[in-house]
């Protein structure tokens, strides 16, 4: 069992289509982080999110953390080919060291011209 | 360079081999963190240092994982008796700081090195 289930696994969307993906739990998170990864590299890290109900926005991204501290969401608005990648959500476990990180098991998002 | 780095970048072995994988971090990085990343899913942690000692290692599969950080800046992940469900990428990352409290660090994620155990 994922202890972060992430929705959609996948997702084919056209350039300029809107999008949101899902990272929920039944576990509460101290922080709740969302990474971006490209095919033979690390994952690089978007944004921290570490109070309930906070939404971050960077540029066209925006990212909410629940009110709970349970479930994170990440929104892009007009897609771009550009934005193609495997996207992750990770969070360190309320109780557990801060230093260790749960991931989802992702969403691979492409974006078509 | 700059950012993390892991050697071999590739990694061929036949099953019950031993193997040595080594992360180089950003320098000056306290923290140091070791993930395993199976085709198709997100990274599963391993193991974390802080210095020299490892903070946390409650991820590592088994007995048969190992990893030192000596001088609390070069790590080496060691796999014993290597089987087929080794196979996959182990990530590094760093952190200039440790995590604590209502705060984060960053970890900066190396390449992988990707193990193959025949």
């Amino acid at each position: 069992t994922q202890l972060l289930e992430q929705s959609p696994q996948f997702l084919s969307i056209q350039e300029g289509e809107n999008l949101t993906v899902y990272c929920n739990s039944s576990s509460v998170f101290s922080s709740l982080q969302w990474y971006r990864q490209e095919p033979g590299e690390g994952p690089v890290l978007l944004v921290t999110v570490v109070t309930g109900g906070e939404v971050k926005k960077l540029k066209r991204l925006t990212f909410q953390f629940g009110d709970a501290r349970k479930d994170s969401s990440l929104h892009i608005t007009a897609a771009q080919p550009g934005d193609t990648g495997l996207y992750l959500c990770a969070g360190a476990l309320q109780g557990t060291s801060y230093g260790k990180l749960t991931f989802g098991q992702g969403t691979i998002l492409t974006v078509h011209p | 360079g700059a950012g993390v780095s892991q050697t071999p970048s590739n990694k061929v072995t036949e099953k019950g081999k031993y193997v040595e994988l080594r992360c180089d971090p950003i320098s000056g990085h306290t923290a140091l963190y070791w993930y395993r990343q199976s085709l198709g899913q997100g990274p599963e942690f391993l193991i974390y240092f802080q210095g020299t000692g490892a903070a946390d290692d409650s991820g590592l599969p088994n007995d048969r994982f190992f990893a030192v950080r000596p001088e609390g800046s070069v790590s080496t992940l060691k796999i014993q008796r290597t089987e087929r469900g080794d196979s996959a990428v182990y990530l590094c990352a760093s952190s200039l700081g440790v995590p604590g409290e209502g705060t984060t660090d960053t970890q900066y994620f190396g390449p992988g090195t990707r193990l193959t155990v025949l």
